[in-house]
């Protein structure tokens, strides 16, 4: 089946910790995209993605960073400078290489990220 | 300032029980206005996109409507399997790289 696979489900990050979420899909989308959702706010974009080897930064990209070698492949690494990390991050991709164009948004499953 | 508003946070229902979802929106023309379902630990799930004021689109027991300041998803005799928090959310033209979320309204169906 096609779809967005985020990994891990769940995961734990103790203080000055650096930690990657994986995020890979075979939609053969162009974009891809990491949202961060907080309970009861809106998802908020951190960074994007319309192409192989670029991205752009979103809203909240402090504190975090991407790549983008492979079309399958968004990883996002919290870094220790993000200083409150707790939240659900969601991975999601469009077909477009316009970035988001007025194309729905396919998402992955997320990942819930805490801090021990 | 473009802004999403969505109301109320929370709504319970009986089965059966008709009502609708607010989706109020402040954006420097509308590219489109999204609704998407989502269920507790899972990703959002797209429903529908509207484009124009009068726009309306349907599926299943959920109706979405579009005016130029506010989307409305209506919920015709609700099933438990209804429970679920639906997001709206907006792009606008001026700033396509951007779609903006609104917080969600959580809806509860008892049986």
């Amino acid at each position: 089946d096609g779809g967005i696979t985020q990994s891990p489900k769940y995961l734990f990050r103790k203080e000055g910790q650096n930690v990657t979420l994986s995020c890979e899909q075979n939609l053969n989308h162009d974009a891809m995209y990491w949202y961060r959702q907080d309970p009861g706010q809106g998802l908020r974009l951190i960074y994007y993605s319309q192409i192989v080897n670029d991205f752009q930064k979103g809203d909240i990209a402090e504190g975090y960073s991407v790549s983008r070698e492979k079309k399958e492949s968004f990883p996002l690494t919290v870094t220790s400078a993000q200083k409150n990390p707790t939240a659900f991050y969601l991975c999601a991709s469009s077909p477009g290489r316009e970035a988001l164009t007025n194309e729905k948004l396919f998402f992955g499953s997320g990942t819930q990220l805490s801090v021990l | 300032e473009d802004q999403v508003t969505q109301s109320p946070e929370a709504l319970r229902l009986q089965e059966g029980e008709s009502s609708s979802l607010n989706c109020s929106y402040t954006v420097s023309g509308l590219r489109g206005l999204f609704w998407y379902r989502q269920d507790p630990g899972k990703g959002p799930e797209f429903l529908f996109t509207l484009y124009s004021a009068g726009e309306e689109k349907e599926k299943e027991r959920l109706k979405a409507t579009l005016t130029k300041k506010e989307s409305f998803l209506h919920i015709t005799a609700p099933k438990p399997e209804d429970s679920a928090t639906y997001l709206c959310a907006v792009q606008a033209r001026s700033s396509a790289s951007k779609i903006i979320f609104g917080s969600g309204t959580r809806l509860s169906i008892r049986p």
